[in-house]
């Protein structure tokens, strides 16, 4: 599975666009790029998932460049609630062996 | 939106004692996962469970932990003789099918060992 390296924390404040980049030079051609998030005592909950170019749902948009060496989380305009940690997951996660492997994550502190 | 849940939310147990921690996947999925997280630590891969057996499991899954999925709605993760460093949170976590399909994860039980 690709390493992954991404910023160990972060702060921004409500109302901003928060952009978490994560790196992972070493990614395969069928590897996916996965991002969760997890509050505290919770456990990890699904954000978005891409392979190439842009994708958006209604909570965060994530780019992929064509080198697809790194990718970016994008979170329009958090508010205090998006505090949390965010884990960039990277692997093809082949067929009924799909274990995810977690980095240390990016710590998001957002401020009022 | 149907959801993973686990029982009990926090379970305090005597060193040497066997627990269990139980967990309801979601109805449809087919995968199983167990997790933990030591406080302040990574979230680390424990067991992959399809088809009625272990798919993968890691080196922290010794002969002390066992699983099993009773009947068609529980998972179950059994520690047989808990140890001090088995404190932490255990999550459970299941998936409609394989292959890159999201792993949906339940809030978790935190087991305390004294």
């Amino acid at each position: 599975l690709a390493k992954t390296t991404q910023p160990i924390s972060m702060d921004s404040y409500e109302g901003q666009e928060v952009n978490i980049t994560c790196s992972h030079n070493n990614i395969a051609t069928n590897d996916y790029i996965t991002w969760y998030q997890q509050f505290p005592s919770q456990g990890p909950r699904f954000i978005i998932q891409g392979y190439k170019t842009k994708v958006t749902n209604e909570v965060a948009s994530l780019f992929i460049p064509a080198d697809r060496k790194s990718s970016t989380l994008s979170l329009p305009r958090v508010s205090l609630s998006d505090t949390a940690v965010y884990y960039c997951l990277v692997g093809d996660y082949p067929g009924n062996t799909g274990k995810l492997i977690f980095g240390q994550g990016t710590t998001l502190q957002v401020k009022p | 939106e149907p959801e993973v849940t686990q029982t009990p939310s926090h379970q305090v147990t005597q060193m040497g004692q066997e627990v269990i921690l139980r967990c309801v996947p979601i109805s449809n999925h087919l995968y199983f996962y167990w997790y933990r997280q030591i406080l302040g630590q990574k979230v680390e891969f424990l067991v992959s469970f399809y088809n009625n057996e272990i798919s993968e499991k890691s080196e922290i899954f010794d002969d002390q932990f066992s699983v099993e999925r009773p009947d068609g709605s529980n998972f179950t993760l059994k520690i047989r003789s808990t140890k001090l460093e088995d404190s932490a949170m255990y999550f459970c976590a299941s998936q409609v099918t394989g292959g890159g399909q999201p792993q949906h994860f339940g809030d978790g039980t935190r087991l305390s060992i004294l």
